[in-house]
């Protein structure tokens, strides 16, 4: 079985602070992927990233970055100087090879207030 | 705009009425999904298509019939719905199933049961 938790259900925050989103992931497998997904009010998922459990270097793609350690099982992500148009539902997602299907968190909700 | 179109965007109906929800992708995928997004849940697979053959089913009641014609197209029929159906219905396409794909969304159907 898979799991992914998204502690924070809502975060607020106000224009051009950092936010880090947190994500904790469970699977006995030792291959698997994970995934942040964007989700703007238009309702689309939108794909951010995605990451190996074999390749645990950190990515930056502009004001996105992300934590991935094995060690804690997590795989957080921050967005630094944050803006209006950064609004969304993010969530994070979990697929290994013995569960065959992509596994969402509950989602966190957030809101950067101008 | 991520190549999957669902309509209609916005649907009301009765619990005696049938009805569909369309689902088209124009990205060469193979593989087609239906997912359900209720309020403050994760979202939850449904249906899993591969070259039009269904390989999944999340143990969904029979009042939701999917439908794929070809690898294009997708289709969800409704009958006899309980007002606890209603949330956001999200299509997804990605080239194949494995574990490693990335899924493209539509913007889905908010569906009320009224």
């Amino acid at each position: 079985a898979q799991k992914v938790t998204q502690a924070q259900t809502e975060i607020s925050v106000v224009e051009k602070e950092d936010v880090t989103l947190d994500c904790v992931y469970e699977t006995r497998d030792t291959t698997y992927y994970l995934f942040w997904y964007k989700q703007p009010p238009s309702g689309e998922l939108v794909f951010l990233i995605r990451r190996n459990s074999f390749d645990e270097q950190n990515e930056i793609s502009g004001r996105y970055s992300w934590n991935f350690q094995k060690s804690t099982s997590s795989f957080n992500f921050t967005i630094t100087a944050s803006q209006v148009v950064d609004s969304a539902v993010y969530f994070c997602a979990l697929n290994s090879g013995s569960a065959r299907q992509l596994t969402f968190g509950s989602g966190t909700q957030l809101t950067v207030l101008p | 705009e991520t190549g999957v179109t669902q309509t209609p965007r916005h649907l009301v109906m009765g619990m005696t009425n049938k009805k569909s929800l369309k689902c088209e992708q124009h990205l060469g995928h193979n593989a087609m999904y239906w997912y359900k997004q209720s309020a403050k849940k994760p979202l939850e697979l449904m249906f899993v298509y591969n070259f039009k053959e269904q390989t999944e089913n999340n143990s969904v009641p029979s009042r939701f019939s999917p439908e794929c014609p070809n690898s294009s197209h997708l289709f969800l029929h409704l009958h006899t719905l309980q007002p606890e159906d209603s949330a956001l219905y999200l299509c997804a396409s990605s080239p194949r199933t494995a574990e490693n794909e990335k899924l493209f969304f539509g913007s889905g159907t908010q569906l009320s049961v009224l």
